[in-house]
């Protein structure tokens, strides 16, 4: 079974709509983040979470939230989705020392119509 | 503020060595790593390097400079599975965990 896993897959839906993106890890990390991908410009960090108390934007937190419900679930939320938020996401974990590397789970394909 | 620079795209032959470049300017250094990414799929860890040097993993190694801001990774026998991107991150300071992507190079590899 993946250590990293998100749902949905693959999600189309309608702008103004509110959309939830779920991560679960079984890795056992306290950290956990979100990142989208965009052709030509890279992976941008979201939002991250040290452990269930604490939150911390990122690079491009406009237009998200996000819930650290327990230390293994993180999820991503659009309120209201506009086409410019379509792009692919991808959630990640990490221990909790410097010069661990990010573990990365499969990725959501959102399109926003 | 952070700026990570590698080249866009890169070509090379299957069997031949190729040397993918990044250079970076951030507000502090905790260590920069290099990802794998194929098409579609979630990036995977290659390497992590905090002081200067070579590091080498198999076909894979990985050199920093820290005095000049840039690393490279360095490609051996290529195969054409070894065809992805790959995306340089520097984590920025000391007790910081936030990783900075650079846009990633994709590499093509012919036969």
């Amino acid at each position: 079974d993946a250590d990293v896993t998100q749902t949905p897959r693959n999600r189309i839906t309608k702008t103004g709509k509110r959309i939830m993106l779920e991560c679960s890890q079984t890795k056992g990390h306290d950290r956990m983040y979100w990142y989208r991908q965009d052709p030509g410009l890279g992976l941008r960090l979201i939002y991250y979470s040290f452990d269930v108390k604490d939150i911390n934007k990122g690079e491009i937190s406009d237009g998200y939230s996000v819930s650290r419900q327990a230390q293994a679930k993180f999820s991503l939320s659009l309120e209201s989705a506009i086409p410019n938020q379509t792009a692919l996401y991808f959630c990640a974990t990490s221990e909790g020392t410097s010069g661990n590397e990010q573990f990365f789970g499969p990725g959501t394909r959102l399109t926003v119509l | 503020g952070q700026n990570i620079d590698q080249p866009t795209e890169m070509t090379a032959t299957e069997g031949a060595i190729v040397q993918i470049n990044c250079t970076y300017q951030t507000s502090g250094f905790n260590g920069l790593f290099w990802y794998q990414q194929h098409a579609g799929e979630a990036p995977t860890f290659l390497s992590y390097n905090v002081l200067d040097g070579l590091e080498e993993k198999g076909r894979f190694s990985s050199f920093l400079s820290r005095s000049k801001g840039y690393s490279y990774l360095l490609l051996k026998e290529l195969q054409m599975k070894d065809s992805a991107s790959y995306l340089c991150a520097v984590a920025p300071g000391a007790g910081s965990y936030q990783l900075t992507f650079g846009k990633g190079t994709k590499l093509s590899v012919i036969p």
